[in-house]
């Protein structure tokens, strides 16, 4: 069975603190992503991963950065949060050159910054 | 410009009845592909339905079918025999390469459905 997962569904931190958010998925995938989904605005892509040490920018970088140093695993990292990152985080993986190109999702994690 | 376009923020129907969620797109590339993610309350995104801009036939899956109209760039959902299970938010998505030939999806801003007894 196809699984994404994300380390934690419900996290409350401060602002100006680091945090890192794991995705891992267990389907040997070569892409990897991270969305924010906020009311009104949909999924909008932070950053993705085409291979291990691979990162392309997404179309909202700013403020975040994140790591791959295994296939199975793509962190996001927030360097000093903020209360307008308050948000759902959406991991998802995909093979490369899937005829249709499908994403897996992982449940989301609901980041608080207070 | 937005590239995927919900109009509809929220849908009510009755059970057992069928429902037309509305998406219109925008691209300049030939080759694109156009799929809809169901989101129940519980987070996680489940994909639905794909389809292909040079698919012949409209995609279809179980209650799902995509009805996809190219000249007018709409990919619309029509969920055929409510289930109160499929209250939940339903997003657009359209496949967009990069300059770098990489391909990623870009996301409507979701519609939610409510299916009533």
């Amino acid at each position: 069975d196809v699984k994404v997962t994300q380390s934690s569904r419900y996290l409350v931190k401060r602002t100006g603190e680091k945090v890192f958010l794991e995705c891992v998925q267990d389907m040997d995938h070569e892409n990897m992503f991270w969305y924010r989904q906020d009311p009104g605005l949909g999924l909008r892509l932070i950053y993705f991963s085409y291979d291990v040490k691979m990162k392309e920018k997404g179309d909202i970088p700013e403020g975040y950065s994140v790591s791959r140093e295994k296939k199975e695993r793509f962190s996001l990292i927030l360097e000093s949060a903020s209360t307008n990152q308050t948000s759902m985080y959406l991991c998802a993986s995909s093979l490369r050159g899937a005829s249709f190109y499908e994403q897996y999702f992982g449940p989301g994690t609901r980041l608080t910054v207070t | 410009a937005q590239k995927i376009t919900q109009t509809q923020p929220g849908m009510f129907v009755q059970e057992k009845e069928a429902v037309t969620l509305d998406c219109t797109y925008d691209t300049s590339d030939p080759s694109y592909g156009l799929f809809w993610y169901k989101q129940p309350s519980s987070g996680e995104m489940i994909f639905l339905i794909y389809q292909g801009s040079y698919d012949q036939q409209n995609a279809t899956e179980g209650r799902y079918s995509l009805n996809f109209q190219k000249a007018r760039k709409s990919a619309n959902l029509v969920i055929s025999a409510s289930q109160l299970g499929d209250s939940a938010m339903y997003f657009c998505a359209m496949r967009e390469k990069e300059w770098t030939g990489f391909q990623k999806l870009v996301f409507g801003t979701g519609t939610r459905l409510l299916v009533s007894p």
